[in-house]
């Protein structure tokens, strides 16, 4: 199946603070990717869907201007989680959509998910 | 895409059937039924998915009743590994993924 990574896989780092998390798509390429947050013994929640070569689009509730998302290239989008507070705490997930040959039996697939801590 | 309701916790014992029941009764003639599970830490693993038909594949088989309002995953012989929170989803394909509660499966030696 297609591999999603995503780079830290872990980041501490102090309140105030810019934090960038990448999603890369391995051996595909991906016009589109999701964001999602899930914070402790809870389900996960979509933050936005990035397009490539376009703006992306938030859920209900969440701010763009504090989770920046671009997604330049068919095989990178990266989320940057701006001046991060302790609340931002939180596991992220990208996860990327197959199109094409590779679709096949699915066409979402989730990279390993950040560990973010804000002190 | 339509709400899904799942038990939020289930036991099965190693090597036995894990049946995982998910009810969707508002379910439309264009929406799958897909399942994902998530273990610890980790981001989700797409399981399975159909539209009406059961289907089956290495890692399991999905019966949806055939007024399509609910439908059970089964993992054949359950191990530790197992041990995750699974998902279940009906949406319109290509639509986003929304995630519930989901059941928490626990395999028990």
């Amino acid at each position: 199946g297609a591999v999603v990574s995503q780079h830290p896989s872990r980041v501490i780092c102090k309140s105030g603070t810019s934090v960038k998390i990448e999603c890369r798509s391995l051996d595909f390429q991906a016009t589109t990717m999701f964001w999602y947050r899930q914070f402790p013994k809870q389900s996960l929640m979509l933050m936005a869907t990035s397009n490539e070569g376009s703006k992306a689009t938030y859920e209900q509730g969440v701010e763009k201007d504090k989770f920046l998302i671009n997604h330049a290239s068919l095989t990178l989008s990266t989320l940057t989680v701006t001046s991060a507070h302790p609340e931002d705490s939180s596991f992220y997930i990208c996860s990327a959509r197959v199109t094409g040959d590779l679709a096949g039996y699915n066409e979402q697939f989730f990279g390993p998910g950040t560990r973010l801590t804000v002190l | 895409d339509a709400k899904t309701t799942q038990p939020p916790s289930m036991d099965c014992a190693e090597g036995r059937a894990a049946n995982l029941p998910c009810n969707h009764s508002t379910i439309s003639g264009n929406e799958y039924v897909y399942w994902y599970r998530q273990i610890h830490s980790q981001g989700p693993q797409y399981i399975i998915h159909g539209l009406k038909n059961n289907e089956t594949n290495e890692m399991a088989s999905l019966i949806i009743t055939e007024d399509r309002k609910s439908s059970t995953l089964i993992l054949p012989h359950a191990t530790l590994r197992d041990t995750a929170v699974y998902y279940c989803i009906v949406r319109v394909y290509g639509n986003k993924l929304v995630f519930g509660a989901g059941t928490i499966l626990r395999v028990k030696s």
